[in-house]
């Protein structure tokens, strides 16, 4: 069966610091890729996605992510952290183009100051 | 530009007690989803529907009813409330395939005492 692992539950970072955030996806099949952002009391928001193409893939807030295929990975970076990305980060993955997304128990990233 | 409404924003109900949630979209998608959000477990599909009449089961459907009577509308009912339903409720839509990703409500806080 398809599954996301995000290998870390809480992420603490100081401001201007870099950031990896950790993904691993199961899948004997291609698979499609997603990272999305909850900010306190908000619903999720699409950060980047992976489909095909080039490895590393750009997003938005200065995010980005790269597609592992041997390793099975799609690890979310930021090179200097603000306070402002504090939040709520998950990945998820499609198992093909129609297919429901399945989502990553969350990691939550905290920002100190 | 209101993408995804989710009514009520918080709600508590006694054990026992039914409700409504209501989802609404004006994105013109075909796709729309339930899902609950719990502490360590991310975001698990409650049920889901893939176009105006359908309804199909997630991972989680068990207490719960849909209907997608109109295509911008996604019902959630809860005929009788229990404990373990306490959870944020979460509606997303999207448009058919993979290139969009989804568009999530800001949720629904629901307590069941």
């Amino acid at each position: 069966a398809q599954s996301v692992t995000q290998l870390d539950s809480q992420v603490p970072v100081f401001e201007e610091a870099p950031v990896e955030l950790r993904c691993n996806y199961s899948s004997s099949v291609s698979v499609y890729l997603f990272w999305y952002v909850q900010y306190p009391n908000q619903g999720l928001q699409l950060l980047l996605k992976y489909l095909s193409g080039s490895t590393l893939v750009k997003g938005i807030n200065g995010f980005e992510a790269e597609f592992n295929k041997s390793q099975t990975s799609f690890h979310l970076r930021k090179p200097s952290v603000h306070i402002s990305d504090t939040a709520e980060y998950f990945c998820a993955s499609m198992k093909t183009s129609y297919d429901k997304v399945i989502f990553g128990p969350g990691t939550s990233l905290s920002v100190i100051p | 530009n209101a993408g995804v409404t989710q009514t009520p924003k918080f709600r508590v109900l006694k054990t026992g007690q039914s409700m409504t949630l209501l989802c609404a979209q004006d994105m013109n998608h075909e796709y729309m989803y339930w899902y609950r959000q719990d502490p360590g477990m991310g975001l698990r599909l409650i049920h889901y529907s893939v176009g105006e009449g359908t309804t199909a089961k997630g991972e989680v459907p068990d207490g719960y009813n849909v209907s997608r009577l109109k295509k911008q509308n996604f019902l959630l009912g809860l005929e009788s409330a229990a404990p373990s339903q306490t959870s944020v409720y979460f509606c997303a839509s999207s448009y058919w395939g993979v290139n969009y990703g989804y568009t999530f409500g800001s949720g629904t806080r629901l307590t069941v005492v």
